[in-house]
């Protein structure tokens, strides 16, 4: 079945810096992914919606030139956590869009970041 | 916002079935039902989605109301794994590449 890779599954990182976040759809072509952020005890939360080779749509609330993201393949999306602070930490899931219409969409395991 | 509203929580005997309900009164005649689940820091995992008529996979079966304003999500041997967060999603399923919006989902727990 359809598998959608997410690396790394952990990043603890200090204050101030940035980290990368890749999304692989590892048997398909995903025009389109998705990325998310769940804070503890709360549901996932629709960050951006990442087009292949187009500038991603983000969500009210969510600072775009913080979040960045890039989706320069079929394969490869990338969310870049710039500048991180505290508030930053939490849990961040991608998910890609299989392009069938018959098929779900499929999520990668989770990054949690944490910003000391 | 999410269009469905589930119980935030429900407990279930191993080896039981586990009945969970989900209502969808405002769906629309193009959206799809999806059901997920996501079990402790992991990411969701997909179950099972359908349109109108009543589907059957190996993990699930769900049960769909002929107005389609509710559904029921039946896990019919609950096993302690199936310990998680169950997602009821509405979508429109086309080719535009719709995200998933997320309710607050029903934690069932599964005890021996």
């Amino acid at each position: 079945g359809a598998v959608v890779s997410q690396h790394p599954s952990r990043v603890i990182c200090k204050s101030g810096t940035s980290v990368k976040i890749e999304c692989r759809s590892l048997d398909f072509q995903a025009t389109t992914m998705f990325w998310y952020r769940q804070f503890p005890k709360q549901s996932l939360m629709l960050m951006a919606t990442s087009n292949e080779g187009s500038k991603a749509t983000y969500e009210q609330g969510v600072e775009k030139d913080k979040f960045l993201i890039n989706h320069a393949s079929l394969t490869l999306s990338t969310l870049t956590v710039t500048s991180a602070h505290p508030e930053d930490s939490s849990f961040y899931i991608c998910s890609a869009d299989y392009r069938d219409s018959h098929s779900p969409l499929h999520f990668g395991n989770g990054t949690r970041l944490t910003v000391t | 916002d999410a269009k469905t509203t589930q119980p935030t929580s429900m407990d279930c005997a191993e080896g039981r079935a586990a009945n969970l309900p989900c209502n969808h009164s405002t769906i629309s005649g193009n959206e799809y039902v999806y059901w997920y689940r996501q079990i402790h820091s992991q990411g969701p995992q997909y179950i099972i989605h359908g349109l109108k008529n009543n589907e059957t996979n190996e993990m699930a079966s769900l049960i769909i109301t002929e107005d389609r304003k509710s559904s029921t999500l039946i896990l019919p041997h609950a096993t302690l794994r199936d310990t998680a967060v169950y997602y009821c999603i509405v979508r429109v399923n086309d080719q535009a590449g719709t995200a998933l919006i997320f309710g607050k989902g029903t934690t069932l727990s599964v005890s021996s």
